[in-house]
Formats: structure tokens, sequence, C-alpha cells
């Protein structure tokens, strides 16, 4: 199994829908990231967490939420989808400032 | 504004050359850089850190420099084989979270 596991792999959903994606780690890491890739614009960081009581905001994070369930479980969500959301997303774990990132397969999203 | 800032340009070389990538960086003081690999639909996967303090890292056929004056850090892969086409991405700490930069895409030919 992975470290870091993803769900949906895959989504297509409507303008204005609500749509959640979730991040599951086994690695015991406090630090978790969700990222947003486009082609050629690289990994744009949305949220992230260093443990269960502390989100933050990366550099993209209108139209987006979070939530850490857990310090194995981070969501984000989509509240009212629209089409430019639709991108490859990224969890990711850490588990000190200095360390490398574990990163899950990702999610397909596509807002029609 | 904090940028990190990678060859825009893909590179494509013949098996067996070396690859040159180039990582510089605006507003940050790193005290480590990081580079990924990333294969086309996958998540990144780690492949070396760097310290402020070491001026040059290898694994491998894998070497990574550190030049904190120039803000800049290159990245080689030296013999390199087509199983080396991916894209490949610098990262650093910076207001305590990890930040990537663009990539550099690279295509080795048989």
């Amino acid at each position: 199994d992975a470290d870091v596991t993803q769900t949906p792999r895959n989504r297509i959903t409507k303008t204005g829908k609500r749509i959640m994606l979730e991040c599951s780690q086994t690695k015991g890491h406090d630090r978790m990231y969700w990222y947003r890739q486009d082609p050629g614009l690289g990994l744009q960081l949305i949220y992230y967490s260093f443990d269960v009581k502390d989100i933050n905001k990366g550099e993209i994070s209108d139209g987006y939420s979070v939530s850490r369930q857990a310090q194995a479980k981070f969501s984000l969500s989509l509240e009212s989808a629209i089409p430019n959301q639709t991108a490859l997303y990224f969890c990711a774990t850490q588990w000190g400032p200095d360390t490398e990132a574990f990163f899950g397969q990702g999610t397909r999203l596509t807002v029609v | 504004s904090q940028k990190i800032e990678q060859n825009s340009e893909a590179l494509n070389i013949q098996e067996g050359k070396t690859a040159t990538l180039t990582c510089n960086y605006t507003n940050y003081s790193p005290a480590y850089l990081q580079w990924y690999r990333q294969d086309p639909g996958r998540g990144p996967v780690f492949l070396l850190l760097i310290r402020e303090n070491e001026k040059e890292k290898r694994k491998e056929r894998l070497k990574v420099t550190f030049d904190t004056t120039l803000k800049q850090s290159l990245f080689h892969i030296t013999a390199s084989q087509p199983a080396d086409s991916a894209t490949y991405l610098c990262a650093l700490k910076g207001d305590y979270k990890l930040s990537f930069g663009a990539g550099t895409t690279v295509t080795v030919r048989a």
C-alpha cells in the first residue's frame, strides 16, 4: 500500500458542484500539503497544515477549503467547482522542515 | 516576492551525455535545497537534498551543487540514459513551507 493515498484518482464534475478530495497517510508525519499542478506552472501550494490544529493558506487558496480530520487525514474541498480548477492535485507529507516530501499519486480533476 | 526559477525550455540530449539543469531563487535564505523527479501523471519523487554548508552532493549518476552567493543550484545527470527522461523539480523551504520551481523536462535520446 502507498504511504500517501489520494482518493479519487480521477474525477469529472460539473460547474457549481461541491467536491472533496481526500488524502490519507501512514507515514506518521505532522506536515501535510495540498498542491495544484497545471502544465508549465509547476506545483502551486493551495493549503498546508503542520498539525491537526494548524491550517495555513498557500499561494492559491481562493475557491478551496481544507479540513485536517486527524494527523493522517487532510481533505481538500472545492465549494463550488469552476472549469479553471481543472488540474492535477497532489497531497504531500513531510516529517520536518528540512526533510524530503512524500507525494500521493495525484487526483486528476476535470470541471465541465 | 519569493521566486524559484528553473530552465524554462525542455532539455533534449543524446544518451551518454551530461544534462545540466539550473535552479535560481530570489528572496529566499534556504538552509537546504531539494531536487525531485516527476514522471507524467505521477507525484514527484525525492532525489537529493543539499544543505547550505555543502557545496556539492552526489548520488550515483546525479550531482548537485549549491551556491548560496549566486543563489543557484545546478543539477547534473551524467552518462544519461533514456530512463532518465522526466521532469526535474527543485524545492526550497520558505516561510516554513515547501515551495517548488516549475520544473525542467529532460528527454534523453537513444
